[in-house]
């Protein structure tokens, strides 16, 4: 089947800690997206790529890092220096500049 | 910068009714709408895609509109059901430059619907 996956679906991290999500996608789009929900929010653009090793950043991408080396992959890693990471991760993709598809998300938890 | 303002924030109508739910943005420099559903817990599953060149897009009992000149779109939905219960996001897409296909998206409206 087409799609987008996103791995794990639930994470918990520890303070300090660095953690990795995982998002694939099998559709041959070009453009990945990072999101962050939080609740009763909309999303927030955290990361983008247009194309392979190429990636600018969205309107909250500090704290964050990304890398772009597939076309078919784009994982985002949540670092320390992120002091509320506590939220639902969505990853998209697109044709540029068309109609967004959406993973199943990660939820992300602080301990 | 790009703002989106969905009304109302919440919407609870019983079984068969139509609905119309509102979506508002600040500069009319967009290159497409899109309209999403999200079940709770769960990602998001597209539902419209209007381009700006594009008046409406009608999908089963579903029909989205765009005014670019007034920025607002509205989302019909006809003969609704409790299985329509959800979050529903609008998103616009930016026109032009890097920032080519980002979407900046509304707080969304929760709808539900009781039998």
């Amino acid at each position: 089947d087409g799609g987008i996956t996103q791995s794990p679906k639930y994470l918990f991290r520890k303070e300090g800690q660095n953690v990795t999500l995982s998002c694939e996608q099998n559709l041959n789009h070009d453009a990945m997206y990072w999101y962050r929900q939080d609740p009763g929010q909309g999303l927030r653009l955290i990361y983008y790529s247009q194309i392979v090793n190429d990636f600018q950043k969205g309107d909250i991408a500090e704290g964050y890092s990304v890398s772009r080396e597939k076309k078919e992959s784009f994982p985002l890693t949540v670092t320390s220096a992120q002091k509320n990471p506590t939220a639902f991760y969505l990853c998209a993709s697109s044709r540029v500049p068309n109609e967004q598809f959406f993973g199943p998300g990660t939820r992300l938890t602080v301990l | 910068k790009q703002e989106v303002t969905q009304i109302p924030a919440a919407l609870s109508v019983p079984e068969g009714e139509n609905l119309v739910l509102n979506c508002s943005f600040t500069d009319s420099a967009i290159y497409n709408l899109q309209w999403f559903r999200q079940d709770p817990g769960k990602g998001l599953t597209s539902l419209l895609l209007i381009q700006s060149s594009q008046r409406e897009q009608t999908s089963g009992r579903l029909n989205a509109s765009l005014d670019k000149s007034s920025g607002r779109s509205t989302l019909y939905i006809a003969a609704s059901q409790p299985g329509d219960s959800a979050t529903y996001l609008c998103a616009v897409g930016v026109a032009g430059g890097t920032s080519y296909g980002k979407l900046t998206f509304g707080q969304g409206t929760i709808l539900t619907v009781h039998p």
